[in-house]
């Protein structure tokens, strides 16, 4: 149980366009999702908490109008990566609360902004 | 401030010696702390976790790990490693408030030699 999907796993964009990454809880509703960016050989910086029927809260450096999150749903949240460019080629990861300690991870998804 | 430590950028052991990730913490209160295991382009496994009772805690692939508050430690520790166990490690620690955010460290590259 406690699955997390991310779609799509792999994608290229052109600078100045937008794209969506989705986040889904499979077999459990989430309450509270989490974003989470990941630099080549670093650590993870998270971005965002996404809670259901609200705003997200974004982590301090974080551009919240570049950086769309919805949390529409109890199985899915979305990153929208507004007006990409190349900088913003990273490996984003998402994960899904599951009870008041535990987080379940998705698989990540890859963007590269040419 | 609240931080996790991974002091250790790589660790080299060879197959079937014991393996030994290393992990510091420094919350408030009463730490709940993660490791996580990362393959290349993946998302993160969870391996293990302590949220309460017994210092050592047993994990996936033969892991556990061993609590110590006294030195806030949770290393991560295997007794006979295997060349697939090689992949990044990350300590995690869920902050004691009603955010639910993680922090992570900076991860440990382990790499197991025939």
């Amino acid at each position: 149980g406690a699955v997390v999907s991310q779609h799509p796993s792999w994608v290229i964009c052109k600078s100045g366009t937008s794209v969506k990454i989705e986040c889904r809880s499979l077999d459990f509703q989430a309450t509270t999702m989490f974003w989470y960016r990941q630099f080549p050989k670093q650590s993870l910086m998270l971005m965002a908490t996404s809670n259901e029927g609200s705003k997200a809260t974004y982590e301090q450096g974080v551009e919240k109008d570049k950086f769309l999150i919805n949390h529409a749903s109890l199985t899915l949240s979305t990153l929208t990566v507004t007006s990409a460019h190349p900088e913003d080629s990273s490996f984003y990861i998402c994960s899904a609360r599951v009870r008041d300690y535990e987080q379940y991870f998705g698989p990540g998804t890859r963007l590269t902004v040419t | 401030a609240q931080s996790v430590a991974q002091p250790e950028d790589q660790v080299n052991v060879a197959e079937g010696n014991p393996l030994t990730v290393k992990c510091t913490y420094s919350v408030s209160g009463n730490p709940y702390l993660f490791w996580y295991v990362q393959y290349p382009n993946r998302g993160l496994q969870f391996l293990l976790k302590y949220i309460t009772g017994d210092n050592l805690v047993k994990g996936s692939y033969g892991f556990e790990a061993e609590f110590n508050k006294s030195q806030t430690s949770f290393h991560l520790k295997k007794p006979s490693a295997l060349v697939s166990d090689s992949a990044l490690y990350f300590c995690a620690v869920r902050l004691v408030s009603g955010t639910y955010k993680y922090i992570f460290g900076t991860g440990t590259r382990l790499k197991v030699l025939a």
